[in-house]
C-alpha cells in the first residue's frame, strides 16, 4: 500500500498570504495524484487532478505541481473561505489512498 | 452537470446488514469506476472498495477492514451502484461517500455522503 505523507499537519496564515502544502508518496504514483478540500460537515471537493489540472470551477489561485513521489498544492493568496482540511489522494496503485490531511487555518 | 447521490444510510445494530445506493447522472455511468470511501467521526478518508467498468469484467476490490463483509455491485442500465454491508461492526460507523472515477485520470465526481451509525 502506498503511504501518502502530508506536511505540515497544520498551517496558520493570514488572508492574502501564500500557502504551500506538501504530499510525499512512499513510491512513485506518476501523475495520478489529486488534491481535495474538505470543510466541516461537507464532502471532499476536488481541487486538482492529475497533479496539476484544476477541476471545474476551481479558482486560479489554486495550483498543483509535481510528479513521481513529490507533490505540492499552492494557494497563491489565501481567502477566508480557504479554511479547511486539504487531502491528497493517489490513484496510481491499488488500494487508492489518502494522506492524513493538512489543516489550513486563516488568522 | 454531473451529479452523484448516495442514499440508504441508517442507524443499525451490530451484526445487521445495510445496503447503500449511489446514483450517477450527467455522464455515461457505465464508463466510470465506482468507488466507496468512508470517514469515521473526526477521522480521515478510508477507501472501502470499488468496482471496475463492465468492459474490465466489473471486478471488485475491497479494503482489508471490510473484505468478506462488504460487496459492491452496479446496474449500468439504471445508473446505480450498491454497497452491501453485512455483519456490521461499531467501527463501520461513519459517512459513506460514493465516487465516480474517470478511467486513467484522477478526475472524479463525489456525492455528499450518507451517514451510517452502528450502535446497540
Amino acid at each position: 500500500e502506498i503511504v501518502l505523507t502530508q506536511s505540515p499537519a497544520t498551517l496558520s496564515l493570514s488572508p492574502g498570504e501564500r500557502a504551500t502544502l506538501s504530499c510525499r508518496a512512499s513510491q512513485s504514483v506518476s501523475s495520478y495524484l489529486a488534491w481535495y478540500r474538505q470543510k466541516p460537515g461537507q464532502a471532499p471537493r476536488l481541487l486538482i487532478y492529475d497533479a496539476s489540472n484544476r477541476a471545474t470551477g476551481i479558482p486560479a489561485r489554486f495550483s498543483g505541481s509535481g510528479s513521481g513521489a513529490d507533490f505540492t498544492l499552492t494557494i497563491s493568496s489565501l481567502e477566508p473561505e480557504d479554511s479547511a482540511v486539504y487531502y491528497c489522494q493517489q490513484r496510481g496503485n491499488w488500494p487508492w489512498t489518502f494522506g492524513q490531511g493538512t489543516k489550513v487555518e486563516i488568522k | 452537470e454531473v451529479q452523484v447521490v448516495e442514499s440508504g444510510g441508517d442507524l443499525v445494530k451490530p451484526g445487521r446488514s445495510l445496503r447503500l445506493s449511489c446514483i450517477g447522472s450527467g455522464v455515461t455511468f457505465g464508463d466510470h469506476y465506482i468507488s466507496w470511501f468512508r470517514q469515521a467521526p473526526g477521522k480521515g478518508l478510508e477507501w472501502v472498495g470499488f468496482i471496475r467498468i463492465k468492459a474490465y469484467g466489473a471486478t471488485t476490490s475491497y479494503g482489508a477492514s471490510v473484505k468478506g463483509r462488504f460487496s459492491i455491485s452496479r446496474d449500468d442500465s439504471k445508473g446505480i451502484a450498491y454497497l452491501q454491508m453485512d455483519s456490521l461492526q461499531i467501527e463501520d460507523t461513519g459517512i459513506y461517500y460514493c465516487m465516480m472515477a474517470v478511467i486513467n485520470t484522477t478526475l472524479a465526481y463525489w456525492g455528499q455522503g450518507t451517514p451510517v451509525t452502528v450502535s446497540s
